[in-house]
């Protein structure tokens, strides 16, 4: 069974601009959440959904948006990019939504802006 | 608010020695821990969970202990193999909400 999958895996842009990043789950997973890592922060919750729905919400400004399509795969979208937006953004997907169900990760799409 | 912490940033251990990796957390509502295992430029990979019903979760080389009067989970490798060295997540959840992740461990599994 094919992982978690994240495009693009490595995005230049600079600051003002805005992205939008892709992420495909592991087939039969239907909720995804996406994290930020920085240096020294660990990974920060930005958004989780689950059959098209938003199910849960970090701490974020609203720049950092989301959603997920009926087959499951799901995108984010920065806005307005900030030069503190230069990340690496995690996308995990699971079988359900809150449970005691693990996350899978995919390799993360490093964002750097300038 | 860090609710879920690991104090320390960097742990080294002999290869075939035990590696004992701890977290600390402070809402007594989570109810499902998991650890994870990152290598550079990778994403995290799954390695073992627990749930709060349970105080010890074994998984090959890898146990996790829950003492949750201490609200303290550590994560055990035995023996220790040079493969191992990686940063070291854990996270944890109340049933409903969003995982919280620690700030990581650093593990160098010397030969």
């Amino acid at each position: 069974k094919a992982g978690v999958t994240q495009t693009p895996r490595y995005l230049i842009k600079t600051r003002g601009q805005q992205v939008t990043l892709s992420c495909s789950p592991i087939s039969g997973h239907r909720s995804v959440s996406w994290y930020q890592q920085t240096p020294g922060q660990g990974l920060q919750f930005l958004f989780e959904y689950f059959s098209e729905t938003q199910r849960n919400k970090g701490n974020f400004p609203g720049r950092f948006s989301g959603r997920q399509f009926s087959n499951s795969r799901s995108e984010m979208n920065v806005s307005t990019l900030e030069l503190g937006d230069s990340a690496l953004y995690l996308c995990a997907s699971s079988l359900a939504s809150g449970g005691p169900v693990e996350q899978f990760f995919g390799p993360g799409t490093r964002l750097t802006v300038l | 608010d860090q609710q879920v912490k690991q104090n320390s940033p960097s742990l080294s251990v002999q290869e075939g020695r035990i590696s004992i990796l701890n977290c600390d957390y402070t809402n007594s509502m989570f109810d499902y821990f998991l650890w994870y295992k990152k290598y550079p430029a990778e994403g995290p990979t799954f390695l073992i969970s627990i749930s709060s019903i349970k105080d010890k979760n074994e998984d090959g080389r890898f146990t996790v202990f829950l003492n949750k009067s201490a609200k303290h989970l550590s994560l055990h490798i035995v023996p220790s193999q040079p493969g191992d060295s990686a940063v070291y997540f854990c996270a944890a959840r109340e049933t409903g909400n969003q995982f919280y992740f620690g700030t990581g461990t650093s593990l160098t599994v010397i030969p």
